[in-house]
């Protein structure tokens, strides 16, 4: 089946870590660049992060840049999101996002997971 | 800085009306312009790429068309289970989405 799984999502204090997992099956992920998006409660979605098939090119949205950091494990299907000095304004749904194939880097999203739910609260 | 604004922010149609949705970039992305479907609690369904592209199994209701700036999400007769957040995303410089048009059956 073809599916993108998160996990790591909780409850974390302001200034705290959280890593973020997401688990791909169906899909050449080898060859899927992948995304991390994410959505406030109640609010609209908001990319947050970009990472090459082979891991040789990263991105990140301003507002999470030097906080965040996206990787990937292509033997594990996995892709992570280390996020350290966290705010209460990054309490949201994360998800992972498939880049459409065969499109480079200019490329809708695809394949989503479920979204796993982070909360930045003492 | 990339800025999509999205029209309404809220659309109450009829089922079986036609539902037009509208997006603007603040600057031109040719025709790098998704359109995604959210139903509450679910994860976003990409629906139109490449501004007039269904992706697969989408029924041929839905429609976008647009160029440049301008871009228009058509779902010609309304069915209930289209009652959803519809986004819009330009690919072509970096990502950004646009805030939502919420459809609601009226």
């Amino acid at each position: 089946e073809v599916q993108l799984v998160e996990s790591g999502g909780g409850l974390v204090q302001p200034g705290g870590s959280l890593r973020l997992s997401c688990a791909a099956s169906g899909i050449g992920f080898s060859t899927s660049e992948m995304n991390w998006v994410r959505q406030a409660p109640g609010k609209g979605l908001e990319w947050v992060a970009y990472i090459s098939s082979g891991g040789g090119a990263i991105y990140y949205a301003d507002s999470v840049q030097g906080r965040f950091y996206i990787s990937r494990d292509n033997a594990r299907t996995s892709l992570f999101l280390q996020m350290n000095s966290l705010r209460a304004e990054d309490t949201a749904v994360y998800f992972c996002a498939r880049a459409a194939p065969r499109m480079g880097i200019q490329s809708p999203f695809d394949l989503w997971g479920q979204g796993t739910l982070v909360t930045v609260s003492s | 800085e990339m800025v999509m604004t999205q029209s309404p922010a809220t659309l109450s149609v009829s089922p079986g009306e036609r539902a037009t949705l509208s997006c603007r970039a603040s600057q031109s992305i040719r025709s790098n312009l998704a359109w995604y479907q959210q139903i509450p609690g679910q994860a976003p369904r990409l629906i139109i790429y490449g501004a007039f592209t269904r992706a697969t199994g989408i029924p041929a209701r839905f429609s976008g068309s647009g160029s440049g700036t301008e871009f228009t999400l058509t779902i010609s007769s309304l069915q209930s289970e289209d009652s959803a957040v519809y986004y819009c995303q330009q690919y072509n410089n970096g990502w950004t989405f646009g805030q939502g048009t919420k459809v609601e059956i009226k």
